[in-house]
């Protein structure tokens, strides 16, 4: 999975729990993101950031908080967790081979009852 | 609106049948063309980037071409194991990389 690592593999949280999904990077890219994928939907974007100090909110960030606080480390924290947070969540960097290119870590799949 | 289709939903082949799957976009200014191939329970692993209208690319049985609309992703005499999830997905020229990505093609190989 091209040097992103993601942890938990799975969670079950219960409603009103919070929890930080890890994603850990050993390229030294500056680029990583925070996607989710539903089941028959697209993957959409939550959070993203450009370097260690700097994110910027995605397509669908509301229940969700980041940090980058080294080049390594992209943390998704959520809080307050809701059913509709039930999903498969993606940590990608971007910046080997073709410069445009993301690429993706395991995944964490995540169900909040 | 930026968006992105991908048809069929799935696609159900017999080994060594060929066949082509869709990725039809709408985007103001494209910066690139993306495929990926996802397999259950994995991340979406980095396939072809195709930048415009007219490029191709190949590898082992899978060649992806781009037009101004739409890019295909031909399987030529697929196997089993090419059996997986088809993503795509078009980065706009304003979009600071940002991705936009459609739902995917199941792509299933029977033996």
């Amino acid at each position: 999975n091209a040097g992103v690592t993601q942890t938990p593999k799975f969670r079950i949280l219960k409603i009103g729990q919070s929890m930080t999904l890890q994603c850990t990077q050993d390229m030294n890219h500056n680029y990583m993101y925070w996607y989710r994928q539903d089941p028959g939907m697209g993957l959409k974007l939550i959070y993203y950031s450009v370097g260690a100090g700097i994110t910027d909110k995605g397509e669908v960030p509301n229940g969700y908080n980041v940090s980058r606080s080294t080049t390594e480390d992209f943390p998704l924290r959520l809080e307050l967790a809701a059913p509709s947070q039930t999903s498969v969540y993606f940590c990608a960097i971007q910046g080997i081979g073709a410069p445009d290119t993301q690429y993706f870590g395991p995944g964490t799949r995540l169900t909040v009852l | 609106e930026d968006q992105v289709t991908q048809s069929p939903e799935a696609l159900r082949l017999q080994e060594g049948e060929s066949s082509s799957l869709n990725c039809s976009y709408t985007v103001s200014g494209l910066r690139g063309l993306f495929w990926y191939r996802q397999d259950p329970g994995k991340g979406p692993e980095f396939l072809f980037t195709l930048y415009s209208a007219g490029e191709e690319k190949e590898k082992e049985r899978l060649k992806a071409t781009l037009t101004k609309k739409e890019s295909f992703l031909h399987i030529t005499a697929p196997k089993p194991e090419d059996s997986a999830t088809y993503l795509c997905a078009v980065q706009a020229a304003h979009s600071n990389y940002q991705l936009i990505w459609g739902a995917g093609t199941k792509l299933i190989i029977k033996p």
